[in-house]
């Protein structure tokens, strides 16, 4: 069964501060990977979606993420947060059937 | 052009009672998905409708639950007999016909208090 791994439940960081969120996902086939965002009060919002070609993707809001088949890693990348990017960060893999499976999350505080 | 809809955004039910939340997909998308969010947890897959149609229900509770997608109107997630197991969040998401294997567009989210 296809499973989805964050590395991290909650991470703090200052502003102008670099980000890396690990994700590894377990599925052995061709697979579908994305980030979404989930802001205080607000629904899911996607943030980068790969299926093929560049394994490395950029996405709204100055993130970026790497695909690397090797190590079944989709970690997202921004080079300095700010305070508004306090969130929830969901990655999810969406590789057999139509369903996503996601990880459990990254709550995100960003200290002004 | 209107993203997907839920309502309500809260719902307060007892122990025993039913607990009926509704998604109107986006404009032109014709796949339906409910995930439900439980505390300290990611979204769990439940169901995947088309029109008048259940295509995937691995992700749903054998009992108490079920989904439907009529021809017109939206779709409803049906909790029978409410137990405090099912407080969470439910998140419907919709997509078109032709990418549904690529992107999925969430709503708000229904958050269900049982008491």
């Amino acid at each position: 069964a296809q499973s989805v791994s964050q590395h991290n439940h909650h991470v703090i960081l200052s502003e102008a501060a670099s980000l890396e969120l690990g994700c590894n996902y377990s599925y052995g086939g061709t697979v579908n990977l994305f980030w979404y965002v989930q802001y205080p009060g607000q629904h899911l919002q996607l943030l980068l979606k790969y299926f093929s070609g560049d394994p490395l993707v950029k996405g709204i809001k100055g993130f970026e993420a790497e695909f690397i088949k090797s190590k079944f890693s989709f970690n997202l990348r921004k080079p300095s947060v700010q305070w508004s990017d306090t969130a929830e960060y969901f990655c999810a893999v969406h590789g057999n059937g139509n369903k996503l499976v996601f990880g459990a999350g990254t709550i995100l505080r960003v200290k002004s | 052009n209107a993203g997907v809809m839920q309502n309500p955004r809260h719902l307060v039910r007892r122990r025993g009672q039913e607990a009926r939340l509704r998604c109107s997909p986006m404009k032109g998308h014709s796949h339906v998905y409910w995930y439900r969010q439980l505390p300290e947890e990611g979204l769990k897959f439940m169901v995947y409708l088309q029109k008048e149609n259940i295509i995937d229900e691995s992700g749903m509770p054998k009992e108490r639950f079920s989904a439907e997608f009529p021809k017109e109107g939206p779709s409803i997630l049906r909790i029978q007999q409410v137990v405090r197991g099912d407080s969470a969040a439910y998140f419907c998401a919709s997509s078109p016909p032709d990418r549904s294997a690529y992107e999925q567009y969430f709503g708000p989210g229904t958050r269900l208090t049982v008491t």
